[in-house]
């Protein structure tokens, strides 16, 4: 059974640092691997999708890595802002189109 | 373009009542997906609408239950409703014709059970 989990649970964070959050599965068997974004009682926002056959992905001031035979993923934002305080969502695809999730870190950027 | 939309926003039920959540694809879109998500989890994999049938269906009880309609939206029912069904319940579109690829997620019902 596909499980993910996401460490650390919470983080506070100065402006203007850079930061990584991690993600680790334990089935390599995935589809795809996505970081979500979701702001307090929303929905998600989907901030960067990496293929199996890939092993990163950029967008802005975000990178995420998949390291597929380890089962992990990290995704680094460089020079963080006050805006980017939200729930930060980890997810995998096992190739049947459902998408399993972790509980997330939920992210503070202190101004 | 509009993307996922889903109604309403807000729900307030006592338990062993029944409610039935909406949810219409993004433009383009023919299958959608149902996910649950308590306060401070991940969201929950319920169950997949393809072709007006379930295609595929997550951990969850018989009292949860949907329909998709030939235009593709969806509805997903809850019946016999119980304290820890409160959540968020999330709808998401994909396309069948790009591999059922990059889900689309609406902006979600949060529903209160009391």
């Amino acid at each position: 059974k596909q499980e993910v989990t996401q460490i650390p649970a919470a983080l506070s964070v100065p402006e203007g640092e850079n930061l990584v959050l991690n993600c680790s599965f334990t089935d390599s068997a995935i589809y795809n691997l996505q970081w979500f974004r979701q702001d307090p009682g929303k929905g998600l926002t989907s901030l960067l999708l990496i293929q199996s056959s890939q092993r990163e992905q950029t967008s802005g001031r975000l990178n995420a890595s998949l390291d597929k035979s380890s089962g992990r993923s990290t995704l680094y934002i460089a020079a963080s802002q006050p805006g980017d305080s939200a729930t930060y969502l980890c997810a995998v695809s096992p190739g049947d189109d459902k998408i399993i999730f972790g509980k997330g870190t939920r992210l503070h950027i202190l101004p | 373009d509009a993307g996922v939309t889903q109604s309403p926003t807000h729900l307030i039920k006592t338990r062993g009542q029944q409610v039935t959540l909406r949810c219409s694809p993004k433009s383009g879109h023919d299958t959608v997906s149902w996910y649950q998500q308590a306060l401070g989890q991940g969201p929950q994999f319920i169950f997949q609408y393809y072709e007006e049938e379930e295609r595929q269906r997550g951990n969850f009880p018989d009292r949860f239950s949907g329909h998709q309609f030939p235009n593709y939206s969806s509805e997903l029912n809850v019946n016999a409703l119980l304290l820890g069904d409160s959540a968020l319940y999330l709808c998401a579109s994909t396309s069948s014709r790009g591999g059922f690829q990059t889900q689309y997620f609406g902006p979600g019902t949060r529903l209160l059970v009391l």
